[in-house]
């Protein structure tokens, strides 16, 4: 089974600190993706890699930055934190890409900015 | 661009009948993929099924089937035989050839009733 791990499930942080988000997949996965959820507005696209070291700025990457430096392993970094980054963030990977491969998704951290 | 539109905000549905959630989608991409995912309120993603634009059957996974109608653009789940814990939160979301990311629409709450 794929299987998507994320560093915490809830995360209280304040105003201006900078914070990690770590995401890890067991598969092998060269596609790997950041995403936040927001009630009623779906999941957004944060950012995405498809390769180690490769980065692509999703539809709302403002105030976000991303690292692959392994390939199971990918980070998202807010470099100080606001208030409007209290969210649902959630990790994924895929296989190379193809219009039929599903993303898995890791199950979520659930990011509080004070 | 790609655009997902979602319209049924929160469904509810009795135990053991079917139901259907609603998807409709635009696109210029002639080869696309459209998935399902379900959201339990645990928070994580589980993908549910998918369809291919150049399919010719209706997918089906145990009891979830998609009602795809490529003219209408629209590709709707249907959940036969409702259970309890199928009470959750279900996105649709489409993938162009060539894409690496998924856009999602913003989600069906479904609610079952014993």
């Amino acid at each position: 089974d794929v299987k998507v791990t994320q560093s915490s499930r809830y995360l209280v942080k304040r105003t201006g600190e900078k914070v990690f988000l770590e995401c890890v997949q067991d598969m092998d996965h060269e596609n790997m993706f950041w995403y936040r959820q927001d009630p009623g507005l779906g999941l957004r696209l944060i950012y995405f890699s498809y390769d180690v070291k490769m980065k692509e700025k999703g539809d709302i990457p403002e105030g976000y930055s991303v690292s692959r430096e392994k390939k199971e392993r990918f980070s998202l970094i807010l470099e100080s934190a606001s208030t409007n980054q209290t969210s649902m963030y959630l990790c994924a990977s895929s296989l190379i890409t193809g219009v039929d491969n599903e993303q898995f998704f890791g199950p979520g951290t659930r990011l509080t900015v004070l | 661009a790609q655009k997902i539109t979602q319209t049924q905000p929160g469904m509810f549905v009795q135990e053991k009948e079917a139901v259907t959630l609603d998807c409709t989608y635009d696109t210029s991409d002639p080869s696309y993929g459209l998935f399902w995912y379900k959201q339990p309120s645990s928070g994580e993603m589980i993908f549910l099924i998918y369809q291919g634009s150049y399919d010719q059957q209706n997918a089906t996974e145990g009891r979830y089937s998609l009602n795809f109608q490529k003219a209408r653009k629209s590709a709707n789940l249907v959940i036969s035989a409702s259970q309890l814990g199928d009470s959750a939160m279900y996105f649709c979301a489409m993938k162009g050839a060539g894409s690496y990311q998924l856009t999602f629409g913003k989600g069906t709450k479904l609610s079952v009733i014993p």
